[in-house]
């Protein structure tokens, strides 16, 4: 079965703190990772995906196809990162399967 | 903004009656959908199309039904809304194939009452 799965519903973090947004996923293929991100009220965007090894805000996420993980970091949270970040697979279809969410919570 | 718009980005129903939201697209994409997105349980797929005319259903398809007639609109249908359906509900598009970026509608929030 193809599945995502993000453990933490809520992170919070002072300002100038690092993040890591956990995500696991179950799937026996090669499976394409995205992270998108909801800030408060608006659609949502994508923030990165793992075939681009790129870096958005200051956000990282590498595929770690043992441990069937695609967790988010970044080494000094800001403020504006306040929003919900999803996790998102791509398996041998179109469709994107998401996970649950995390909500992170940059504190002053 | 991103090409895709949806309407009505609010409603109020009551218990029964039937509910249309219409996603509208202006990127000539190939692969539409709709998810609906409710706390605890992030966003899930109903349904979503390939084609013209070509859908086929996501994990909650139940009580939903679909139609696109046109490349550029992919229509979600509640026969009779119960509050259960009371959600957030995002239409997107994509590209499809390797890399296939899907961009996100603003939502729509529909309330049965």
């Amino acid at each position: 079965a193809q599945r995502v799965t993000q453990p933490e519903k809520l992170l919070s973090v002072f300002k100038g703190a690092p993040v890591e947004l956990k995500c696991n996923y179950s799937y026996s293929g090669s499976p394409e990772l995205f992270w998108y991100v909801q800030y408060s009220r608006q659609r949502l965007q994508l923030l990165l995906r793992h075939i681009s090894r790129e870096s958005i805000k200051g956000f990282t996420a590498d595929l770690n196809k043992g441990e069937t993980s695609f967790h988010l970091k970044k080494p000094f949270a800001q403020e504006e990162d306040s929003a919900m970040y999803y996790c998102a697979l791509r398996a041998n279809t179109d469709k994107l399967i998401f996970g649950t969410g995390t909500r992170l919570q940059v504190f002053p | 903004d991103a090409g895709i718009t949806q309407s009505p980005r609010h409603k109020v129903t009551e218990t029964g009656t039937p509910v249309t939201l219409r996603c509208h697209q202006t990127e000539n994409h190939r692969y539409m959908y709709w998810y609906r997105q409710d706390p605890g349980h992030g966003l899930r797929l109903i349904h979503y199309s390939y084609g013209v005319k070509d859908t086929d259903k996501g994990e909650v398809s139940d009580g939903y039904s679909v139609s696109r007639s046109k490349t550029e609109d992919f229509l979600l249908t509640l026969e009779s809304a119960t509050s259960s359906q009371t959600s957030v509900y995002f239409c997107a598009m994509g590209t499809g194939g390797s890399g296939n970026t899907i961009y996100f509608g603003e939502g729509s929030w529909l309330t049965v009452v």
